[in-house]
């Protein structure tokens, strides 16, 4: 089975730059698109990227997403970080059609 | 506004069920696939179930599969989880999600807590 494999956790500190990475267990993670949710505690996940780099409206440009095939991980990148960032980040893309997730990625942002 | 309002969460013992509503509005509910995506205590997102806009086709999680049954009623914009045989580990908050292109989320509900215990 298709597994997204996510760090647990990272931190940084605010106005840095964090990257979240989110690597495809076998196949091509290029072959189907990647969407990243962030969930803040007690609060139902909100997108913040969708097909792989776009932005819903309301996200703000801090938040970019990318997709590196040669070694098959899509990338969620936010810069400028601001202490209301911190909450867990969540990449999701496809196996056999059926949705997967990835087990999530705390950021602490001190 | 698009809200996804979910309801019928609660304590249920080993063995018993539960049905989940999720209440739609501020869109044209018929229009969408819908999903359910669950999250036990202090664990990750998992995908349950999703069903197509006219009801017609459905999938499931292996883990749920002959357990649970995804529904909906286009004239009462409202999606349901029929859930039978419910384990311990089924314990979660279940959240409805709206799918706008077949395979992402675009909108959740707040969610509902099942909790699965004697």
């Amino acid at each position: 089975n298709f597994m997204l494999t996510q760090p647990h956790s990272v931190s940084e500190s605010p106005g840095k730059t964090v990257t979240i990475s989110c690597t495809g267990s076998s196949g091509s993670i290029a072959s189907n698109y990647v969407q990243w949710y962030q969930q803040r505690p007690g609060s139902a996940p909100t997108t913040v990227i969708y097909e792989d780099n776009q932005r819903p409206s309301g996200v703000p440009d801090r938040f970019s997403g990318s997709i590196d095939s040669s070694s098959n991980s899509a990338s969620l990148t936010i810069s400028g970080l601001k202490t209301e960032d911190e909450a867990d980040y969540y990449c999701q893309s496809y196996d056999s059609s059926n949705p997967v997730f990835g087990g999530g990625t705390k950021l602490t942002v001190l | 506004e698009v809200q996804l309002v979910e309801s019928g969460g609660g304590l249920v013992q080993p063995g018993g069920s539960l049905r989940l509503s999720c209440a739609a509005s501020g869109f044209t509910f018929s229009s969408y696939w819908m999903h359910w995506v669950r999250q036990a205590p202090g664990k990750g997102l998992v995908w349950v179930s999703r069903i197509n806009s006219a009801g017609s086709i459905t999938n499931y999680a292996d883990s749920v599969k002959g357990r649970f049954t995804i529904s909906r009623d286009n004239a009462k914009n409202t999606l349901y989880l029929q859930m039978n045989s419910l384990r311990a580990e089924d314990t979660a908050v279940y959240y409805c999600a709206r799918d706008p292109t077949y395979g992402r989320f675009d909108y959740w509900g707040q969610g509902t807590l099942v909790t699965v215990s004697s």
